[in-house]
């Protein structure tokens, strides 16, 4: 059974760099699939952030690009985003999850997501 | 402003039949498939729906989704109690070349 499971810093200074990782068990990242990170303000919606392949071709959401970069360790079995240059609006829970859309399907599974709030 | 529209709420009465509506453009529900969400309050979301209308391994066939033309709809029957969730439908965009999601639905069930 896949299981997902994001660590990183819960608080985060205005200007700084969020950095998140995943750590993936019961699935070998280096075997396939692409993953990725979604985050979700409190109480709103979701918002897709990227997707990284174990090869470590990524598509980032185009309105985050240019502070996101997502990368892989397949030694470790665990992947990374990190966001620069943090605003309060960036405040949200974090996920990350398996992204199967190269198979006609969506996100499964997820973890269960830890929050970042960014304030001095 | 969420690219693919829902409705912010949907109720229902135990035992009813509730549909939640998710419209989109030629980008993305257009063409490619759809899937649904479910997130329990305090939780994080999971897959109910895939490729338009295929089910999990695990969910109830209470659950049905459909896609017509650049909309898509995600039915449930038989409402029970523990169906009050938020529900998300999502899309691959090829322009944006990502995901991108519904503003959500808050199913309540009175």
């Amino acid at each position: 059974q896949v299981h997902l499971q994001e660590s990183g810093p819960g608080l985060v200074k205005p200007s700084e760099t969020l950095s998140l990782t995943c750590n993936v068990s019961g699935y070998f990242i280096s075997s396939g699939y692409y993953w990725g990170w979604i985050r979700q303000p409190p109480g709103k919606g979701l918002e897709w952030i990227g997707i990284i392949y174990h090869s470590g071709k990524t598509y980032y959401n185009p309105s985050l690009k240019s502070r996101v970069t997502i990368s892989v360790d397949t030694s470790k079995n665990q992947f990374s985003l990190k966001l620069s240059s943090v605003t309060a609006a960036d405040t949200a829970v974090y996920y990350c999850a398996r992204d199967l859309s190269s198979y006609g399907s969506g996100n499964d599974p997820w973890g269960q997501g830890t929050l970042v709030t960014v304030s001095s | 402003q969420s690219v693919l529209t829902q409705p912010p709420s949907a109720s229902g009465t135990p035992g009813q039949r509730v549909t939640i509506s998710c419209s989109g453009s030629s980008s993305n529900i257009g063409s490619n498939t759809v899937n649904w969400y479910q997130q329990l309050p305090g939780t994080a979301p999971k897959l109910l729906i895939y490729g338009n209308s295929q089910r999990p391994s695990g969910v109830p066939d209470r659950f049905s989704g459909s896609r017509s033309g650049t909309s898509a709809s995600l039915a449930v029957s038989g409402l029970q109690s523990e169906d009050e969730a938020d529900y998300y439908c999502a899309a691959w965009d090829g322009s944006l070349n990502g995901w991108v999601f519904g503003g959500g639905t808050k199913l309540t069930v009175l």
